[in-house]
Parts: structure tokens; C-alpha cells; sequence
């Protein structure tokens, strides 16, 4: 258990839907990251925040938007779902804004688009 | 821009062996650079990172990277592999972005088969 909890694991939905997928970083991590994972593209940059801020944008679809909570958990809001959204979403935090202390990933998300 | 490259996409050696998985990177200043591993259906673990100092680091699961500065490279070794380490392995660099925002960027990853 990396201390980053993703949920839920697995989410099946049709072209055109809406999801949420969840974030609870490690504790005492205030910055949380986004990141796709897919056979054609690999592991794209999404997003970061940084207690509560955005701090940096990546390859990021404007039907995805993200947020970090008070309580630092993030959410990330896809819509308007196509077939090329399936793919394996990944949150990962660390403890400061830059990247000297690493970073922790969680067990991921995986997103069905039928 | 920072990128990296890992060059084997698929490596197969018997267990026992030693293993190099080679990564470079291309980024203008020092990089801080990372090897993780992923298991099928997994998430990624960390096995080692460098940001300065002693140019060869020593992860878990018995692995080491040497970081050398002229040749842009980062690459991940294991003296004698295990069938468990059969994996897919990334190398990846982070780096600070303007407006203070930071990001991971990584290789497209190798994938280790281990022969019994």
C-alpha cells in the first residue's frame, strides 16, 4: 500500500457519460498529480495541484477538469466520454511543490468507454 | 522541453542474470531522475531516484542507476535478476515548470521477461 488511494479501481461507461474518479493523497503530501496511461500514448502529464492551487497543465482535455479539496483529496471530472478515453488514470503525490522529494502513485483507475 | 528514451521496448534474460535497462534524458538543467516499476494491473513503485551528490544510487529490490552528466544517461542495473522482477520498468525525469507547477515525464518503459 503506497499511502495513495485511488477510487474505485475499475468504471465501465458509455460514449457521452460523465465520471469522477478520487483521490486521497499520502498523508502530509499537499501536492497531488494526474496522469493517463494508454497503449498509444503512454504516460501523459494531466495535471497538478498544490494545496488547493492549480500549478501546472499538461496534456489535458478541456471536457477533464480537476480540483483539490480543503482536506487535499482531488477529483478528476471527465465528460462527455469517447471510445480513445478508455485508459488507466493515475493520481500520485508528494510532499512539496517540486519534484526533489519524488513522488508516491496510487494503484490507478481504470476507465472502460463502450 | 524535458523527454526521455528508453531505447529496448522488450528485454528477455534468465533469471540469475545481470540485467541494464538503458535510459536517457534530455533536459537543460539538472534533472531529478526516477526509475519506477509496474506489475500488470498495478501501480507504479519506486525503485530509486537521483537528484545530486553520489552519481550511482541504490534503490530497493537490489537494484542501482548511475547517472553520468556526458552521456545523458540514467540507466537501471541489477547484478543477478529474479523471476519476480519481470516487470514493466519506466525511467522517467522531473523537472520544475514556469509558474512554480512541476511534472514527471516519462520513457515509453521497458518491458523485462525473465527465463526460468
Amino acid at each position: 500500500d503506497s499511502g495513495v488511494t485511488q477510487t474505485p479501481k475499475h468504471l465501465i461507461t458509455a460514449t457521452g457519460q460523465r465520471v469522477t474518479l478520487r483521490c486521497s493523497p499520502r498523508s502530509g503530501d499537499l501536492s497531488v498529480y494526474w496522469y493517463q496511461q494508454s497503449l498509444d500514448q503512454g504516460l501523459q502529464f494531466l495535471i497538478q495541484y498544490y494545496n488547493g492551487e492549480e500549478r501546472a497543465k499538461g496534456n489535458i482535455l478541456e471536457r477533464f477538469s480537476a480540483q483539490q479539496f480543503p482536506d487535499l483529496h482531488s477529483e478528476l471530472n471527465l465528460s462527455s466520454l469517447e471510445l480513445g478515453d478508455s485508459a488507466l488514470y493515475f493520481c500520485a503525490s508528494s510532499p512539496e511543490q517540486g519534484p526533489r522529494r519524488g513522488y508516491t502513485f496510487g494503484s490507478g483507475t481504470r476507465l472502460t468507454v463502450v | 522541453a524535458q523527454s526521455v528514451t528508453q531505447p529496448d521496448i522488450h528485454i528477455t534474460v534468465s533469471e540469475g542474470a545481470s540485467l541494464e535497462l538503458r535510459c536517457n534524458y534530455s533536459y537543460g538543467a539538472t534533472p531529478y531522475l526516477f526509475w519506477y516499476v509496474q506489475s500488470p494491473g498495478q501501480g507504479l513503485q519506486l525503485l530509486l531516484k537521483y537528484f545530486s551528490g553520489d552519481t550511482l544510487v541504490q534503490g530497493i529490490k537490489g537494484f542501482e542507476a548511475e547517472f553520468k552528466r556526458s552521456q545523458s544517461s540514467f540507466n537501471l542495473r541489477k547484478p543477478s535478476v529474479h523471476w519476480s522482477d519481470a516487470a514493466e520498468y519506466f525511467c522517467a525525469v522531473g523537472a520544475g515548470l514556469t509558474g512554480g507547477g512541476n511534472k514527471l515525464t516519462f520513457g515509453t518503459g521497458t518491458q523485462l521477461k525473465v527465463e526460468l
